[in-house]
């Protein structure tokens, strides 16, 4: 069963804007991850937010956490066409066990 | 340093035949994960390997097994193929210890069967 969902399922936005994803789950986590997947490739890993931490920053992404809320958002800023992929957010409890949320589709037009 | 090597790429088995995919992690890695990736169900986590240990498993049927090498490579099987069994799968490696740090997706291996 998927712990994350994401939010919303697709986003279709202009190059230059920035684009929000959020991401809720169910059950406590040691940390959560964000992935991009280019049309049916391999994950590529964004950024990894500890669940002592509330926000977190790496180039023009800045991911929040909210524990109480059992949430998660992450932003691109200024995107760019190449930003256009999948987005996935990942809970983990053990050390390599992810489990993933059926992700966003990011559509950035030039 | 190079990256996880999934081989095959792409795969066309028929139903009841069985298929056997190899993955390996980056060097120095001892966690092999293996996770299938289908339109429907998204991405579901098949089981972790560390050390040459299953340490975490999903839930999937028994026809999916895996093993994990001395070197550390990993292999999955699945017998008695079923048309559902088509996806991509990924396989991903981390240190297995440690602080947790992000996985290291493979390019996935595409099963189609037929």
């Amino acid at each position: 069963s998927q712990q994350g969902e994401e939010d919303p399922q697709a986003l279709s936005i202009q190059e230059g804007e920035n684009a929000t994803m959020n991401c809720s789950y169910k059950t406590s986590i040691n940390n959560l991850q964000w992935y991009r997947q280019n049309s049916g490739r391999g994950l590529v890993h964004l950024i990894l937010i500890r669940s002592n931490e509330r926000e977190k920053h790496s180039g023009r992404l800045r991911v929040t956490l909210d524990t109480s809320k059992k949430s998660s958002s992450l932003l691109i800023t200024a995107s760019r066409a190449a930003d256009t992929a999948s987005y996935f957010c990942a809970t983990g409890r053990g050390y390599s066990t992810l489990t993933f949320g059926k992700g966003t589709m990011l559509l950035v037009s030039p | 340093k190079a990256g996880v090597t999934q081989t095959p790429r792409y795969l066309i088995k028929t139903r009841g035949q069985q298929v056997t995919l190899s993955c390996s992690p980056i060097s120095g890695h001892r966690s092999v994960s293996w996770y299938q990736q289908t339109p429907g169900q998204g991405l579901q986590f098949l089981f972790e390997y560390f050390s040459e240990t299953q340490r975490n498993k999903g839930n999937f049927p028994g026809r999916f097994s895996g093993r994990q090498f001395s070197n550390s490579r990993s292999e999955m099987n699945v017998s008695t193929l079923e048309l559902g069994d088509s996806a991509l799968y990924l396989c991903a490696s981390s240190p297995g210890q440690g602080a947790i740090t992000e996985a290291f997706f493979g390019q996935g291996t595409r099963l189609t069967v037929v």
